[in-house]
């Protein structure tokens, strides 16, 4: 069984602020890891993923992510906030079984501040 | 190469009905899977096609079933149509090739069932 944990449904920030979104995921296996948003009425877009190779990954719109396997968790930063990344942000693993099957976490609302 | 298209993006049905939605995946990407979104329950995986093969199926009752045709395309029908049937249906497509389980996602279909 697999599950992914998003501390804080919201999470408010000031533009040029840090952003920090928190992710901790249980896995039987060892996992891939994703980072999707979402805008307003609009589909899942892939930001970042972990498949294995450097546990640092970096993603589209100046995002980055950790794999840390000891602490379970593969929280997303970004070093200065934009107005444009307010979105809902999800955090989603699979079980790596050749077959795609996504479970996500229930979501963070990054709200970004003038 | 195109996304991932999903047809109609807005549904509006009334109770008892039944609906039937559509999606295109990626060029190439034989994998489609089909995942609910609510603001209650959030994203839920309700079940993935592979080379016209129904391969894994969420937890969703019977009413909810799904095909998918020789040219990848997939198709998901809902009988019956509940109000708690109203969420946006989301598709997404993943080319089992690149071995990493990454999923890319359509639009979504807005479903209000009243």
């Amino acid at each position: 069984a697999q599950s992914v944990t998003q501390l804080g449904s919201h999470v408010s920030v000031s533009e040029g602020a840090l952003v920090l979104l928190r992710c901790n995921y249980s896995s039987s296996v060892p996992p891939y890891l994703f980072w999707y948003v979402q805008y307003p009425n609009q589909g899942l877009q892939l930001l970042l993923k972990y498949t294995s190779a450097a546990t640092l990954v970096k993603g589209i719109n100046g995002f980055e992510a950790e794999f840390k396997k000891s602490e379970t968790s593969f929280h997303l930063t970004k070093p200065s906030a934009h107005m444009s990344d307010a979105a809902e942000y999800f955090c989603a693993v699979t079980q790596r079984k050749g077959y795609s099957t996504l479970t996500f976490g229930k979501g963070t609302m990054l709200l970004v501040s003038p | 190469k195109a996304g991932v298209t999903q047809t109609p993006r807005y549904l509006i049905k009334t109770r008892g009905q039944q609906v039937t939605l559509s999606c295109s995946p990626i060029s190439g990407h034989r994998s489609v899977s089909w995942y609910q979104q609510t603001p209650g329950q959030g994203l839920q995986f309700l079940f993935e096609y592979f080379s016209e093969t129904q391969r894994n199926k969420g937890n969703f009752p019977g009413r909810f079933s799904g095909r998918q045709f020789s040219n990848s395309r997939s198709e998901m029908n809902v009988s019956t149509l509940e109000l708690g049937d109203s969420a946006l249906y989301l598709c997404a497509s993943a080319d089992l090739a690149e071995n990493t389980d990454t999923q890319y996602f359509g639009p979504g279909t807005r479903l209000t069932v009243l």
